[in-house]
């Protein structure tokens, strides 16, 4: 079992509404990513956190606004999305810049389905 | 060319056969290479992590990388339904961190397992 737990695992939402995805780690990693991945398709880079502070933002709509609360939480609010934002949601952690060759590896959570109406 | 290229498939296979996953890749600093496993509807799962070249087993599963021919594989012997799913390559340069966080994946191989 993956020790990144997301919540909730399917949301279905309006173009009106706001929700918020939400991913928590126990491994004391260091680094946090939000992926977005769309059917048959490989997951896409949204944003990093490192050490708690936004290190990557790919050039995400501000619809998306991600949140780093501590070193094992990390939450993507979600406002205004579009139905084209439907996908699944995947939540990761990597033991951080300083780690060991092994701290490269990425971790996946099970993901958020999200339905966007 | 992309980075990273990786034939999508479909691969289908009967049980207990051998199974070849392969990627080819560009970009010449590329150190760390791995191979993921998603089953549908899930997020993908850590197989196998190598860095630089050379080979490296855990059980039925063997990651194989050549940097010289920019080339890596997974071979997965004894093949079961349960292995039915999609494999990712990924791979990753260093420095590790910074802005160098990111993951490039290929585009997935989907593989059926048939009893």
């Amino acid at each position: 079992d993956t020790e990144v737990t997301q919540t909730p695992k399917h949301l279905v939402m309006g173009m009106t509404n706001k929700k918020s995805l939400k991913c928590e780690q126990h491994m004391g990693h260091r680094a946090m990513y939000w992926y977005k991945q769309k059917a048959k398709k490989p997951p896409e880079l949204m944003f990093v956190y490192s050490y708690e502070k936004l290190s990557i933002n790919e050039s995400v709509p501000s619809r998306f606004s991600p949140e780093c609360p501590n070193s094992s939480l990390l939450n993507l609010h979600l406002h205004a999305l579009q139905p084209e934002d439907s996908a699944l949601y995947l939540c990761a952690s990597s033991q951080g810049p300083q780690g060991s060759r092994s701290g490269n590896t990425i971790y996946f959570g099970e993901g958020s389905w999200l339905t966007v109406v | 060319q992309k980075e990273v290229e990786q034939d999508p498939g479909p691969l289908s296979v009967p049980e207990g056969a051998i199974v070849s996953l392969n990627c080819t890749y560009s970009n010449s600093a590329f150190q760390y290479f791995m191979w993921y496993r998603q089953y549908s509807r899930k997020g993908p799962e850590l197989l196998m992590y190598t860095y630089s070249s050379g080979n490296k087993e855990d059980g039925r599963f063997t990651a194989q990388v050549d940097k010289s021919s920019k080339y890596i594989s997974l071979f997965i012997r004894d093949s079961q339904p349960s292995d039915s799913a999609t494999y990712l390559c990924a791979m990753s340069a260093p420095p590790w961190g910074g802005s160098n966080y990111k993951l490039t994946f290929g585009k997935g191989t989907l593989l059926t397992v048939n009893p």
